[in-house]
């Protein structure tokens, strides 16, 4: 599985859009990008993935760069409870049991 | 809507004591994981279990094992904690079907933080 940088930490204000940028320019064809997201003492949820096009869901929005070696999670309109420790992984979609969580970006969202 | 459910939230056990940590899915999934998680380590996979009695050692099994008699539930145990298995540990599940949307999605419970004396 392609290995992935992130920023260590960002913040962003209440209301206001976070981006949390992700890099894996050594991803592979047929790697998804997935993204988690861990608050303060419980385990991680996941948000969202994609292959090449963006996505949205409920939650977030994925984009992916066009040649695929990075993507930016949106939280459209942060709130508080938003504070967390985000995972950006990539993996192979059909293949493995082991999913590799790196250190993530802390995201603080100050009101 | 609580869907992979751990036993207990909150352990404070002695050191050689013998330790049960109870993980119940209700998603049918085949697959089932223990992690540890640790200030400045991350996650580690301990074991992992993809099918009913069946297991495999992830990254760091010493000290630990594992039990699946049934498919909703995965236990982790410790045969004789020590102070150095002071740590939150989180179990997950995920779907095992290959090619299935949620192939690699996997979702946690709670977590499960164990302190050793």
């Amino acid at each position: 599985d392609a290995k992935t940088t992130q920023p260590p930490s960002m913040d962003c204000a209440e209301g206001r859009a976070a981006n949390l940028p992700c890099n894996h320019s050594t991803i592979s064809g047929n790697e998804y990008v997935y993204w988690y997201r861990q608050i303060h003492s419980q385990g991680p949820q996941y948000i969202i993935h994609g292959l090449k096009n963006n996505e949205t869901n409920e939650m977030a929005s994925l984009i992916i760069t066009e040649d695929r070696k990075s993507s930016t999670l949106i939280l459209p309109h942060a709130t508080l409870r938003d504070t967390a420790v985000y995972y950006c992984i990539v993996r192979g979609y059909t293949g493995g049991f082991k999913t590799i969580f790196g250190a993530g970006t802390r995201l603080f969202v100050k009101a | 809507d609580v869907k992979v459910t751990q036993s207990s939230r909150y352990l404070v056990k002695r050191t050689g004591e013998k330790v049960f940590l109870e993980c119940v899915q209700d998603m049918d999934h085949e697959n089932m994981f223990w992690y540890r998680q640790d200030p400045g380590l991350g996650l580690r996979l301990i074991y992992f279990s993809y099918d009913v009695k069946m297991k495999e050692k992830g990254d760091i099994p010493e000290g630990y094992s594992v039990s699946r008699e049934k498919k909703e539930r995965f236990s982790l145990i410790l045969e004789s904690a020590s102070t150095n298995q002071t740590s939150m540990y989180l179990c997950a599940s995920k779907d095992g079907t290959r090619g299935s949307l949620g192939a690699n999605v996997l979702t946690f419970g709670a977590g499960s933080r164990l302190t050793v004396l």
